[in-house]
């Protein structure tokens, strides 16, 4: 199977645009989590899509949002950037349950960085 | 914010040793996983310990979990250069419906040849 796979790789944008990143998860998997690094804050939690409906969100501002399709790929958007969103954006796909133990599959990462 | 501690957050040790790494963590637990980074690309999943396991091998890998104690340790036996990276313990939260993780901050280990 194909792994997760994540566009673009890099990405550099200035301060108030907005910008949109893509995920496509390992076939057959339908729970696709988003997660930021930095090296202040390290991996954090933005949000967690199921079956096209956000089943858990992180603690980030409204500015960053997300959706996904009926084939499970799934996008998110931060609108308005900031120096402060610069980070490396990763992707995650599962097969839902957490009982599997498999953990969690990682796609690449998108490197956003905002000038 | 970040739930699990891991420690050392450095570690350099020579091709052939042992290596072993410590996560802390704060709330109740369905699981714990490791992970492992290597420089700016994505998280490898490794080995996932559920809440009622003590220990489980993989490979040259070893996980405990104390539940406790609220911690996990990684070893690795017999390291070699390509093991250089970083390693991440991520939890599980227990309340359910979510594959949400929370991550700690990291060891990098440096293996030298």
């Amino acid at each position: 199977k194909a792994g997760v796979t994540q566009t673009p790789r890099y990405l550099i944008k200035t301060r108030g645009q907005q910008v949109t990143l893509s995920c496509s998860p390992i076939s057959g998997h339908r729970s696709v989590s988003w997660y930021q690094q930095t090296p202040g804050q390290g991996l954090q939690f933005l949000f967690e899509y199921f079956s096209e409906t956000q089943r858990n969100k992180g603690n980030f501002p409204g500015r960053f949002s997300g959706r996904q399709f009926s084939n499970s790929r799934s996008e998110m958007n931060v609108s308005t950037l900031e120096l402060g969103d610069s980070a490396l954006y990763l992707c995650a796909s599962s097969v839902p349950g957490q009982g599997s133990g498999t953990g969690q599959f990682f796609g690449p990462g998108t490197r956003l960085t905002v000038l | 914010s970040q739930q699990g501690e891991e420690d050392p957050q450095a570690l350099s040790i020579q091709e052939g040793e042992n290596a072993t790494m410590n996560c802390s963590y704060k709330t109740s637990i369905n699981n714990l996983q490791w992970y492992r980074q290597n420089s700016g690309r994505g998280l490898v999943h490794l080995i996932l310990i559920r809440s009622n396991e003590r220990e489980k091998h993989s490979g040259r890998l070893r996980v405990t979990l104390d539940t406790s104690k609220k911690s996990s340790s990684l070893l690795i036996t017999a390291s070699r250069a390509a093991d250089t990276a970083s390693y991440f313990c991520a939890t599980a939260p227990t309340q359910g419906g979510s594959e949400k993780l929370v991550f700690g901050k990291g060891t990098k280990l440096t293996v030298n040849p």
